[in-house]
């Protein structure tokens, strides 16, 4: 597709589930990024990928949170044993190089609900 | 400033009012700013990136100007519409990193 996808775009799950994240950023970007936003709260970063590695991991909550990129390419963020406080919008986004001055773009995020 | 602050935290407006809003960032090493309109159901969509002090940019009734020796940027609507409601996000990254560290937004309500 011509832009960043995310699915799903809602999970409802149940406290102490593991949850899987998918994003699919646009080709060619060798940057992606993972972001969060909790209620009330601004965009927070959780993990950035350079190709398939990952040069910063610092924004991950706790070892709870994983995330993995193949082929220089889609994403997933896996959650495992949710917790409540780990409702949030969750937004991927990539860029063309990982550097500061490029554009982001952003997919349409995942709504996750731990009820 | 150590973190990326934005004020006001929301507003509302009626329609064809003008208004603006500021973000604050930190000023040493700087490298880019940049502003993101995040309507509701969609993706934060990029407005600008600005780099050098001075820079004024505009997209039709939108625009921003940037003075990075006192680490603030301000965003202009001119002639508010309601398909102007949404939230603005700005976020700045600095010199050697690829991190964009965000605000927490403005939400803009403009009222028909």
């Amino acid at each position: 597709g011509a832009g960043v996808s995310q699915s799903p775009s809602n999970k409802v799950t149940e406290k102490g589930k593991d949850v899987e994240l998918r994003c699919d950023p646009i080709s060619g970007h060798t940057a992606l990024y993972w972001y969060r936003q909790s209620l009330g709260q601004g965009l927070e970063f959780l993990i950035y990928f350079q190709g398939n590695s990952a040069p910063d991991k610092s924004g991950l909550p706790s070892d709870r949170f994983s995330a993995e990129r193949t082929g220089g390419s889609v994403s997933t963020l896996t959650i495992q044993r949710t917790q409540q406080e780990d409702s949030a919008v969750y937004l991927c986004a990539s860029s063309l190089r990982g550097e500061g001055g490029a554009e982001a773009f952003f997919g349409q995020g995942t709504r996750l609900t731990v009820v | 400033i150590l973190n990326v602050e934005q004020s006001p935290q929301s507003l509302h407006v009626q329609e064809g009012d003008s208004t603006s809003f500021t973000c604050s960032f930190p000023s040493s090493n700087f490298y880019a700013l940049h502003w993101y309109r995040w309507e509701t159901a969609k993706s934060p969509e990029a407005l600008f990136v600005m780099t050098l002090n001075g820079d004024e940019k505009k997209k039709g009734r939108i625009s921003a100007t940037l003075n990075t020796k006192e680490g603030y940027s301000y965003l202009y609507i001119k002639g508010s519409q309601p398909e102007d409601s949404a939230t603005y996000l700005c976020a700045s990254t600095t010199s050697g990193t690829y991190k964009y560290i965000f605000g927490t937004g403005t939400r803009l309500k403009v009222l028909a």
